[in-house]
């Protein structure tokens, strides 16, 4: 079982939809919690950042984490065919400096 | 440029060559990292330098993987007597603070997409 654990898709949503991103991790140590973009043959591009439990809003971006349950989960409002991309659920635990990567969730905006 | 900056942008190597991958962080960061990227997949973590000081390798796949930072800035991964399973998106990012801290922020560069034969 990888350490973080992400639905590969493909998502499908329609354009002007709420898209729905989840993300659970095995490590009860990590305290950040990224969600990057990653465009087709492009390098992965930081979108969000939480620390704490609780809602974090970014435009139309919200990230929502709960540690007891070890689980984060992004949020795009009115989705626009330019965020279709991969996004990479990434876990760090203050002791390590790595960070650990989810394999992706494949999104798609529809027109 | 005010980015991570990586060379070759594409390596096309012969199975068994030697190849070097080069590294530039964002001027002043401390911490360097490398990760390596299969097709489908996430990144996976290499190696981590802090300035010149090498304190995470346990990423490294095998003794035919090998890392430095000799001046705590430019960074060289080496890949020697390279396989098949080598053939992957070599990603570099840096980061302005050190380990230990939360909200350090890590910026990725585009990466080297390594194809052996």
């Amino acid at each position: 079982q990888k350490e973080v654990e992400q639905n590969s898709g493909p998502l499908s949503v329609p354009e002007g939809a709420i898209a729905s991103l989840n993300c659970t991790y095995s490590d009860r140590g990590s305290q950040s919690f990224f969600w990057y973009r990653q465009y087709s043959g492009k390098s992965p591009e930081l979108i969000m950042s939480i620390y704490s439990n609780g809602d974090k809003e970014d435009g139309r971006f919200t990230a929502q984490l709960n540690k007891a349950s070890q689980y984060v989960s992004l949020l795009i409002r009115d989705s626009q065919p330019s965020d279709s991309a991969t996004y990479l659920c990434a876990v760090k635990n203050t002791n390590a400096g790595k960070s650990t990567f989810g394999d992706g969730t494949t999104l798609t905006v529809k027109p | 440029g005010a980015g991570v900056s990586q060379s070759p942008r594409y390596k096309v190597a012969k199975r068994g060559q030697d190849v070097a991958l080069r590294c530039d962080p964002i001027s002043g960061h401390v911490s360097l990292f490398w990760y390596q990227q299969a097709l489908g997949q996430g990144p996976e973590f290499l190696t981590y330098f802090q300035n010149e000081a090498q304190l995470d390798k346990s990423g490294l796949p095998s003794d035919r993987f090998f890392a430095e930072r000799p001046e705590g800035s430019v960074s060289t991964l080496k890949i020697q007597r390279t396989q098949q399973e080598d053939s992957a998106v070599y990603l570099c990012a840096s980061s302005f603070r050190g380990m230990g801290l939360v909200t350090d922020t890590q910026y990725f560069g585009p990466g080297t997409r390594l194809t052996v034969l």
